[in-house]
């Protein structure tokens, strides 16, 4: 059983493009989770979505960030525009469908620098 | 707004030596905490989760307890490796959307 994939591992932007991040889940698990790991910060919850719904995104910046998880396919974080203080780690974590408080699984990471 | 601290913010300590993390937090009506492992440049590896109905946990050289009512979690290492040496996360799941508050990390040096 495949852990949580997430691609590309590393991403280096220009300031004013676009970047899109891209998790898939652990097999069965139809929760995500996307975090921010900023240097030398803590990590910061984002989003929270389930198959074609955004559950919680009370940590998203209002602007330029988006994230979906459709009924197909991985979960994507979009971030437009990119500015220098973009550049961070973000972590996909996946759960299982059950309801309740479960174990979160995270994936590696995409590490996004902004030139 | 859950807050969450660990103490100390690192450690470094000779090889063989059993070490204590602690975590502490706000809001003691959480669900359950996790303790995770985040190697320089790398991912998050989940250690240990506990449960909020639960006092502890072990897995192999690691023991987790929690104290809800006083807002503490503690992760004790027995017999320290350099292996060992990473930061050590706790996260607090306390709400109905899941989402983890994670603590500001202790990061572990163990000398050989």
């Amino acid at each position: 059983n495949a852990g949580v994939m997430q691609n590309p591992r590393h991403l280096v932007r220009r300031r004013g493009q676009e970047a899109r991040l891209r998790c898939s889940p652990m097999k069965g698990h139809s929760h995500v989770y996307w975090y921010r790991q900023l240097p030398e910060e803590g990590l910061k919850f984002m989003v929270y979505l389930q198959k074609e719904n955004i559950i919680d995104e009370s940590g998203m910046p209002k602007e330029r960030f988006s994230a979906e998880f459709p009924k197909e396919g991985p979960s994507i974080l979009r971030i437009q525009q990119v500015v220098r203080g973009d550049s961070a780690a973000y972590f996909c974590a996946s759960s299982p469908r059950t309801s309740g408080a479960y174990e979160q699984y995270f994936g590696p990471g995409t590490r996004l620098t902004v030139t | 707004k859950q807050e969450v601290t660990q103490i100390p913010a690192a450690l470094s300590v000779p090889e063989g030596e059993n070490l204590v993390l602690n975590c502490s937090f706000t809001d003691s009506a959480i669900y359950n905490l996790q303790w995770f492992r985040q190697d320089p440049g790398k991912g998050l590896t989940s250690l240990l989760l506990i449960q909020s109905s639960q006092r502890e946990q072990t897995s192999g050289r690691l023991n987790a307890s929690l104290d809800k009512s006083s807002g503490r979690s503690t992760l004790y290492i027995a017999a320290s490796q350099p292996g060992d040496s990473a930061t050590y996360l706790c996260a607090v799941n306390g709400g109905a959307t899941n989402k983890l508050i994670f603590g500001t990390g202790t990061l572990l040096a163990v000398q050989p």
